[in-house]
């Protein structure tokens, strides 16, 4: 079946640092979706992307919807403690009715 | 408050038993979404409902069923069938008319020995 690629897989970083994570896609979605799971909850809805080229913007999270529609860009600036988690990509492929999921990047924030 | 809910948190059961997993949304949506996670893994799509009276397999349905009886729930069943349902189980709405911006309830970690 169809996958994302999402890297990295983990993210060991300071805090203050930005923080670039990425998926990938080898077909066109229509949707792109951020979503930030804590340890033992269920993940939160950051950011939704609906047209390729499209740059939306949460508080210090930005996601960018890819101009091939093939691949999506989350940006966290400035990291603080909280931020720690799994980010995951979600995607809904053409012409599908469900989305698909990245397996997540761990992001670790250094004291 | 709208959210969904799932319950209980923490479930265990002996090995060869049924177990059913609750999930309620109040969100007035129409679809819903019953997702597997393991450790390390992303989120695996068990079945789906995108309106009431109807539900659909997704990648990994076998050992599992579900009902929609009503807009609001859509209980799984974890059946004696599924050779590794040790899991953490998480249940997902949307407003239906796609996939689109799924939100999740907290889900249930359920624990078969």
């Amino acid at each position: 079946g169809q996958q994302l690629n999402q890297s990295p897989q983990s993210m060991f970083i300071q805090e203050g640092e930005d923080v670039s994570m990425n998926c990938t896609s080898s077909s066109i979605f229509n949707t792109w979706l951020w979503y930030k799971q804590d340890p033992g909850e269920g993940p939160v809805l950051l950011i939704a992307l609906y047209k390729a080229g499209e740059l939306t913007s949460n508080g210090r999270l930005t996601a960018q919807f890819g101009i091939t529609r093939k691949d999506s860009f989350l940006n966290i600036s400035a990291s603080i403690p909280s931020d720690v988690g799994i980010y995951f990509c979600a995607g809904a492929p053409v012409p599908d009715d469900k989305i698909i999921f990245g397996k997540g990047t761990r992001l670790h924030i250094l004291p | 408050d709208g959210g969904i809910t799932q319950s209980p948190k923490y479930l265990f059961r002996k090995e060869g038993q049924n177990v059913t997993l609750s999930c309620e949304q109040n969100l007035n949506h129409d679809a819903m979404y019953w997702y597997r996670q393991d450790p390390g893994q992303g989120l695996r799509l068990i079945y789906y409902s995108q309106i009431v009276n109807d539900f659909q397999k997704g990648d990994i349905a076998e050992g599992y069923s579900v009902s929609r009886e009503k807009k609001e729930s859509f209980p799984l069943t974890v059946t004696s069938a599924q050779k590794n349902p040790t899991a953490f189980y998480l249940c997902a709405s949307s407003s239906g008319g796609g996939p689109y911006e799924q939100y999740f309830g907290p889900g249930t970690r359920l624990t078969v020995t």
